[in-house]
């Protein structure tokens, strides 16, 4: 059974610094990686997909790494401005018992820019 | 991306009767759309795939005769809570693989339901 655990939980930093969150999974029989960020209240916003074959990728200040052999991911956030704060999930997509694919979400992390 | 938008945004109902909550692919034609939960500080948890023209396909420990799901076209799945209880109360999105983009999945903005 496929397990997504980020850290840290919650993070909180001033505006204008770099930062990185972390995901890490048990399974490495994944298609792709996604992130996302979710606004209180609200849905997911899709922030960037790694497909399996890949390392990284990147959409303006956003940068996302995937190590498929050790099962982590990072996000990286630079120059952080306090619209960035959002809880950020990182999931997983694979194959469930049922044959049909699925993603497997992390437990998210909360982060707060303080201006 | 895929653009997805649910009806409606919230609702609050009293507790045994049954719920209705529709998840529509406005820009393109989703053969899969995906049913999650999200309780209060928690992730999500996929409870059922629903496929186009077939019977969704639900996750253990969710019941299929309490949580219907619909998927009568490319455009449109819908998720009726049953003889709802105040414990099915949560935040209820649905999201689509869209095929044009390696399956990245694109989510609704989600319904709020309240069981009183």
């Amino acid at each position: 059974k496929q397990e997504v655990t980020q850290i840290p939980a919650a993070l909180s930093v001033p505006e204008g610094e770099n930062l990185v969150l972390n995901c890490s999974f048990t399974d490495s029989a994944i298609y792709n990686l996604q992130w996302f960020r979710q606004d209180p209240g609200k849905g997911l916003t899709s922030l960037l997909l790694i497909q399996s074959s890949q390392r990284e990728q990147t959409s303006g200040r956003l940068n996302a790494s995937l190590d498929k052999s050790s099962g982590r991911s990072t996000l990286y956030i630079a120059a952080s401005q306090p619209g960035d704060s959002a809880t950020y999930l990182c999931a997983v997509q694979s194959i469930s018992n049922f044959g049909n694919e699925k993603l497997t979400f992390g437990t998210g992390t909360r982060l707060t820019i303080i201006p | 991306g895929a653009v997805v938008s649910q009806h409606p945004s919230w609702v609050i109902c009293k507790s045994g009767t049954s719920v209705k909550i529709e998840c529509r692919s406005l820009d393109f034609q989703a053969t899969t759309m995906f049913w999650y939960r999200q309780f209060p500080k928690q992730s999500l948890m996929l409870m059922a795939t629903s496929n186009e023209g077939s019977k969704a396909t639900y996750e253990q420990g969710v019941e299929k005769d309490k949580f219907l799901i619909n998927h009568a076209s490319l455009t449109l799945s819908t998720l009726t809570v049953t003889s709802a209880h105040p414990e099915d109360s949560s935040f209820y999105i649905c999201s689509v693989a869209d095929e044009r983009a390696y399956n990245e999945q694109f989510f609704g903005p989600g319904t709020r339901l309240t069981v009183l």
